[in-house]
């Protein structure tokens, strides 16, 4: 059974960093490109980055740029999401999710963690 | 950045009916859209894929047609369990860019 189990959530004050990950299980983790996708309380879902299946290519959305940064161990089955700089407007619950097709960079999204709330207050 | 512009952003309707819910992007995006659905507190479902590709396990009362910038979702006959908000996507291009949502609700 495919799996994605996201941690690292929390409550955090504005200007600090976390470090989201979300523990993949159940396919070869190390063939798919991963995906990050936020959703603010009561909002519609906004794509936040991606990584490539070797890690190779990385792509942010111009809101988080310069400031998030994905990451991954295909050793571990893990995909990473360091947040840093926090503002009010990064609440939201993060989802990671995988693409649909192996080896490729840029697919529907067709498997998707439970996902983990980051608030951002002081 | 692409925009994806749904409509309508709110649906009431019954159940067997049909509802068609529209998806309008900014620019050509050839068939890379996909529709998901979302009910509360859940993550997203990937419903229709490429368009018009019906995701494994998804009913086939879900149907996907339209290319380049204008594409629709249709429920053939809504079930209750089909009640829920869905969103469309492009993956033409970075920064991948959702619409609004469409909240279909029980008349």
């Amino acid at each position: 059974q495919f799996q994605l189990v996201e941690s690292g959530g929390g409550v955090v004050q504005p200007g600090r960093s976390l470090r989201l990950s979300c523990a993949v299980s159940g396919f070869t983790f190390s063939s798919f490109a991963m995906h990050w996708v936020r959703q603010a309380p009561g909002k519609g879902l906004e794509w936040v980055a991606v990584i490539s299946y070797d890690g190779s290519n990385k792509y942010y959305a111009d809101s988080v740029m310069g400031r998030f940064t994905i990451s991954r161990d295909n050793s571990k089955n893990t995909l990473f999401l360091q947040v840093n700089s926090l503002r009010a407007e990064d609440t939201a619950v993060y989802y990671c999710a995988r693409d649909r097709k192996q080896l490729v960079l840029g697919d529907a999204f067709d498997i998707w963690g439970q996902g983990t709330m980051v608030t951002v207050s002081s | 950045d692409i925009q994806m512009t749904q409509s309508p952003s709110s649906l009431s309707a019954s159940v067997g009916d049909r509802v068609t819910i529209t998806c309008r992007a900014s620019q050509g995006i050839s068939s890379w859209l996909v529709w998901y659905q979302q009910k509360p507190e859940k993550a997203p479902k990937c419903v229709i894929y490429a368009a018009s590709s019906l995701q494994s396990g998804v009913p086939s009362r879900f149907s996907g047609s339209g290319s380049g910038t204008d594409f629709t979702l249709t429920i053939s006959s809504l079930q209750p369990e089909d009640f829920a908000t869905y969103y469309c996507q492009q993956y033409n291009s970075y920064p991948y860019t959702f619409g609004q949502g469409t909240k279909l609700e029980i008349k």
